[in-house]
C-alpha cells in the first residue's frame, strides 16, 4: 500500500498557540487529502477534503477559520489548529487517495493535547 | 445519507479460532465501495480489505474474507485462525462510487475485537 508520513506524531501546545501538522504522501501524487479528528474510544470524524491547489471543503460545524487547511502540492496537506484550546485536544489523522476510485491510505496521526 | 452500522462495539475470539464482525450499510446509491480497516493500539489505520459493490465475489485477503450481501445491506468480516496480532479495533467504511467527495470515507463506530491466547 502507498505510504502516507504525518508530522509531529505528538505535540503539546500552550492554549492560545497554534500548532500545524503536516501530512505528506511519500509514494504517490496526492490529488485530494481528507483530515479526520478521532476522540478517544470513538470513531474517526471528516473535517475536511483538501483539494490540491483549490480550497478546503469542510464538513458541517467545523470552523474553517480555526482549523486552516493548506494542500500546497500535490505531496504535502497542512492542517493549522489556530488559537488552540483544551477542548481541540484530540487525535488527528490524514489520508490521501490517486484518485477518485482510489483507496484512502492514512498517516500514523498526531496526538494534540492542549494545555 | 448513507450510514454505517456496527452493532457489536466489542468482540472476542480465542487463539486461532474464527470470528465474524458484523457492518450494516444504508445508502441509495448502486455503485460503491466498501472498506474494513483495522486500528491497532499504535492508531495507525490499516486497510484490512476492500470490496466494490458491483462484484458479486467476496473479497478475500488471506485470512480475512468477507460476506457482502448487496440487497440486505451487509459486509461482516470474517477473520479466520485468529492472531493475537489481530487484536484491534476494526472499523467499516462506506465510500460512494461518484459524487464531489471524492474519496469521502463514512465509517461505523467500530468494534474492539480481543484475541484470547
Amino acid at each position: 500500500g502507498a505510504v502516507v508520513s504525518q508530522h509531529p506524531s505528538w505535540v503539546i501546545c500552550k492554549s492560545g498557540t497554534s500548532v500545524k501538522i503536516e501530512c505528506r504522501s511519500l509514494d504517490f501524487q496526492a490529488t485530494t487529502m481528507f483530515w479526520y479528528r478521532q476522540f478517544p474510544k470513538q470513531s474517526l470524524m471528516l473535517m475536511a477534503t483538501s483539494n490540491e491547489g483549490s480550497k478546503a471543503t469542510y464538513e458541517q460545524g467545523v470552523e474553517k477559520d480555526k482549523f486552516l487547511i493548506n494542500h500546497a502540492s500535490l505531496t504535502l496537506s497542512t492542517l493549522t489548529v489556530t488559537s488552540a484550546h483544551p477542548e481541540d485536544s484530540s487525535f488527528y489523522i490524514c489520508s490521501s487517495i490517486r484518485g477518485a476510485a482510489d483507496t484512502q491510505y492514512f498517516g500514523p496521526g498526531t496526538r494534540l493535547t492542549v494545555l | 445519507a448513507q450510514t454505517v452500522t456496527q452493532s457489536q462495539p466489542e468482540m472476542s475470539v480465542q487463539e486461532a479460532e474464527t470470528v465474524t464482525l458484523s457492518c450494516t450499510y444504508d445508502t441509495s446509491e448502486s455503485d460503491y465501495y466498501l472498506f474494513w480497516y483495522k486500528q491497532p493500539p499504535s492508531r495507525q489505520m490499516i486497510l484490512v480489505i476492500r470490496q466494490e459493490a458491483y462484484k458479486q465475489q467476496n473479497a478475500t485477503e488471506n485470512r480475512f474474507s468477507v460476506n457482502f450481501q448487496k440487497a440486505a445491506k451487509s459486509f461482516s468480516l470474517k477473520i479466520s485462525d485468529s492472531q493475537l496480532g489481530d487484536a484491534a479495533m476494526y472499523f467499516c467504511a462506506y465510500r460512494g462510487y461518484y459524487g464531489g467527495s471524492q474519496g469521502n470515507l463514512i465509517f461505523g463506530k467500530g468494534t474492539k475485537l480481543s484475541v484470547k491466547p
